[in-house]
């Protein structure tokens, strides 16, 4: 009865590869995030759903994208790995936007 | 440029001692929440305190607000060694996204 899963947990891959990650929420909400964290533990949002709908947009390379087929899904596909993409990537969903987060256990991604 | 700051960036401290941490941010806010992120973990949320109000309480968590000097704290009483955390404090800035902190290393030793 997980609130937010996300899959894989880990991610070991070579430079250069395309990867995706997956995210599901069983909490009803209607916004979901896409967060990168870095090895000093900074937060940084990527991107933001509301009913499937992009609405936040950082400014995130564009071998990152995200997709969200359903308001319970939000996928995130990065092409053409590279070193500095190795970082946590968190999965979040919110009732509605500004409200409390709940996040993901988060996919730990090593780009080799 | 990240909209908070948290100090001390790290604490250590005795079990039953308080744990006090302070959050600074830049712009005008709608609410402010603190969470928590066990090592390995992602994040919990733990209070939300609301551009209108002062303090908050919560089990043995009070955050207060202040938000004509725009700083906030979290203040954890008579803590455990599993409030062993790192806690992050986050802020709207009247946008539709959080903006984290930089985290405060809370370490309780038993």
């Amino acid at each position: 009865d997980t609130a937010v899963s996300q899959t894989p947990k880990y991610l070991v891959t070579q430079m250069g590869n395309d990867k995706s990650i997956k995210c599901e929420q069983n909490l009803g909400h209607d916004t979901m995030y896409w967060y990168k964290q870095d090895s000093k533990k900074f937060l940084k949002i990527m991107f933001s759903y509301n009913n499937k709908e992009l609405i936040i947009n950082e400014t995130v390379p564009n071998r990152f994208s995200p997709k969200s087929p359903d308001k319970a899904h939000l996928n995130l596909h990065i092409n053409s790995l590279e070193l500095g993409d190795s970082a946590v990537y968190f999965c979040a969903s919110s009732l509605r936007v500004q409200e409390t987060q709940y996040f993901g256990p988060g996919t730990r991604l090593l780009v080799l | 440029s990240q909209q908070g700051e948290e100090d001390p960036q790290a604490l250590s401290i005795q079990e039953g001692e308080n744990a006090t941490m302070n959050c600074s941010y830049k712009t005008s806010i709608n609410n402010l929440q603190w969470y928590r992120q066990n090592s390995g973990r992602g994040l919990v949320h733990l209070i939300l305190i609301r551009s209108n109000e002062r303090e908050k309480h919560s089990g043995r968590l009070r955050v207060t607000l202040d938000t004509s000097k725009k700083s906030s704290s979290l203040l954890i009483t008579a803590s455990r060694a599993a409030d062993t955390a790192s806690y992050f404090c986050a802020t709207d800035a009247r946008t539709d996204k959080l903006i984290f902190g930089t985290g405060t290393r809370l370490q309780v030793f038993p």
